[in-house]
Order: structure tokens, then sequence, then C-alpha cells
């Protein structure tokens, strides 16, 4: 069975910290690893990641992927009050691309 | 471009009372999916349709059906509520080829079984 586990479950820090959320995984015929912030409604799209090592960023957000070691982080700098929300991880596998997530990361930014 | 729709935004039920969630795109994506969402455990994954005319078993189908009606609309189906479907759902879609796995979501549906 595929499993995303996420950790922390929450977080709280201040305005101006650094934040790094982690996310590992065992699934079978994996295709990639995705990002997602969900703030009361839908997830929103962040990243998706398909090769080892490569850093994707966007703006003060930054992930990177190690397929050997099944995990993945992301990055927030110089967090800002609109970064709470909660963070999804997901794995796409299989030939219908089906999405497996974590129970997700609370953050918190405080001002 | 509207993205994913989603209708109802909110529902109440009582035990045993059926209802259909409606779930539309306009990105001429393939495939679509019908996630709910409880506290605690994340999205999961109730069914999906890889491509217009198939659908499939997620992690939890037990308690409802779907049907593919078009490229456009996939819809879910609760035949017999029961308050273990109390969830927020979502409708996901993707392009379902090349090579991003990115699926978009709706806004959801809140759904309330007494």
């Amino acid at each position: 069975e595929d499993k995303v586990v996420q950790s922390p479950l929450s977080l709280v820090v201040h305005e101006g910290d650094t934040v790094t959320l982690n996310c590992s995984y065992e699934v079978t015929n994996f295709r990639s690893l995705l990002w997602y912030k969900q703030e009361k409604k839908a997830p929103t799209f962040l990243f998706m990641l398909t090769s080892s090592g490569i850093e994707k960023k966007s703006g003060r957000l930054s992930s990177i992927l190690d397929k050997k070691e099944l995990f993945s982080i992301l990055n927030i700098t110089a967090t800002q009050t609109g970064d709470s929300a909660v963070y999804l991880c997901a794995v796409s596998s299989g030939s219908a691309r089906q999405l497996t997530f974590g129970s997700g990361t609370q953050l918190t930014v405080l001002p | 471009n509207a993205g994913v729709t989603q209708t109802p935004k909110f529902q109440v039920l009582k035990t045993g009372q059926s209802m259909t969630l409606q779930c539309a795109q306009d990105m001429n994506h393939n495939s679509m999916y019908w996630y709910r969402q409880d506290p605690g455990m994340g999205l999961r994954l109730i069914y999906y349709s890889a491509s217009e005319g198939t659908t499939d078993k997620g992690e939890v189908p037990n308690g409802y059906n779907v049907s593919r009606l078009n490229k456009r609309e996939f819809s879910l189906r609760l035949e017999s509520a029961a308050p273990s479907q109390t969830s927020v759902y979502f409708c996901a879609s993707s392009p379902g080829q090349g090579s991003t796995d990115t699926q978009y979501f709706g806004p959801g549906t809140r759904l309330t079984v007494l």
C-alpha cells in the first residue's frame, strides 16, 4: 500500500523565520512528488518534482527531492503571515497518475 | 476559464438519503478524480476516471458510485448516506498525459450527514 508521511504535523513560527517541511514516501511505480498549499478551501499547486537533486524554486519557497532516500523537503524563507496554511505532499503513481496524499503540515506564522 | 467547478457548496442530508455531487472542468483534461478530506487524514481518493468512458476505484470507494458523463463532467453519487460520509469532497482534474501529473482542484463540497 502506498504511503506518504509528513512531518511535523504542525508548526508555529514568527514572521521572518525559515521553516523546513518534510515528506517521506513509499510507493510503487513512482512518477512524481507534488506539493500543494491549502488555505481553507481547495489545494493549490506549488511544485512538481520528478528528478533527484534538482531544486525547484518560486520566490521564497523551494523544494528538493531525494529519490534514493525517498523524501522531499519544502523550505520557506522569511515567512509571512500569508504563508499560514496546510502544506500537503502527494506522490503520483500508476498509469492513471493517482495521487496519494500525506496528512499535511499545519503552518502558523505569527506576526 | 472557470477551471474546476463543483455543486453544491454545502449540503445537509439525513441518514439514508441520496444525493449526487456534480463536477465539471473546462480545461479539456482527460483525467478526473474525487477525494474526501477528513480532519487529520489528508485527502483520500474515492474514485477516478483516467479518460472518458472509464472509471476505477480509489482508496475508499465503499458507499459511492461515479459517472463520467462526458469529458467535462464527473459526478459522485451517495445512494444511502451515512454519518461516516460527513466530509469535505473535492473534485480534481489533470491532463492525464504528457509529463505533468499536476491535479487542479475544485472549491469543494461540505457534506454533513445527520
